[in-house]
């Protein structure tokens, strides 16, 4: 998995805790992004970050936050998770500047909100 | 309307027979486009992209973008069981970095 690594693999929280995905890169590819995975929904976007402390929002970032400190990092919170939070999380990377690089995912994190 | 459109399947062939994926797409200035699979479990895998009007052959596999019909399909030739898998259409709509927007995937089952 093209040097990424997410942690927790699996993790089951309470509605309304807060929650934090990690996701580590050792490629030092300046793209990262969160994606959630829900049936009937595919793969969609959350936040992505094209650089240290730039980060920006995708297509379902209510009740998300992510940070990056370092090259190598990507934070996803949840704020107070929530049972619709509950989903299967995919960080990826790429590097460069053209519209068809490619993007590696990591192994995914399954969250379950109960 | 989705942005991306697939055919959930799942579609059913018999090994060596040629699996033909097929997607549609809304937004007509989208870039490039790209197919991934994903095995039950598992994180997606790119298998190739396209971006230019017309055919991109790679080994088994086959990628054909129509940008007048909105509509990009994966051929898979000599299909085999272990491409057995969901395949992901996705589209890139930005002319910089990879902000993809994911149809929900055509499952596919190859019979041995």
């Amino acid at each position: 998995d093209a040097g990424i690594t997410q942690s927790p693999r699996h993790k089951v929280t309470e509605t309304g805790t807060p929650v934090t995905l990690r996701c580590h890169q050792t490629e030092n590819h300046r793209y990262m992004y969160w994606y959630r995975q829900d049936p009937g929904h595919g793969l969609r976007l959350i936040h992505y970050s094209y650089g240290v402390k730039d980060t920006d929002k995708g297509e379902v970032s209510d009740g998300y936050s992510v940070s990056r400190s370092k090259t190598e990092d990507f934070l996803l919170t949840l704020e107070s998770a929530t049972s619709s939070q509950t989903s299967v999380y995919f960080c990826a990377i790429s590097d460069g500047d053209t519209s068809y690089t490619e993007a590696f995912f990591g192994q995914g994190t399954r969250l379950t909100v109960v | 309307q989705k942005e991306v459109e697939q055919n959930s399947g799942p579609l059913s062939v018999p090994e060596g027979a040629i699996a033909s994926l097929n997607c549609t797409y809304s937004d007509r200035g989208s870039q490039s486009f790209f197919w991934y699979r994903q095995y039950s479990g598992k994180s997606p895998e790119l298998i190739m992209f396209i971006y230019s009007n017309g055919d991109k052959e790679d080994g088994r596999f086959t990628a054909q973008l129509n940008k007048a019909s909105q509509y990009v399909s994966l051929l898979i030739r000599d299909s085999q069981p272990s491409d057995s898998a969901t395949y992901l259409c996705a589209v890139n709509k930005d002319t910089g970095f990879q902000k993809l927007v994911f149809g929900t995937g055509t499952r596919l089952l190859v019979s041995p």
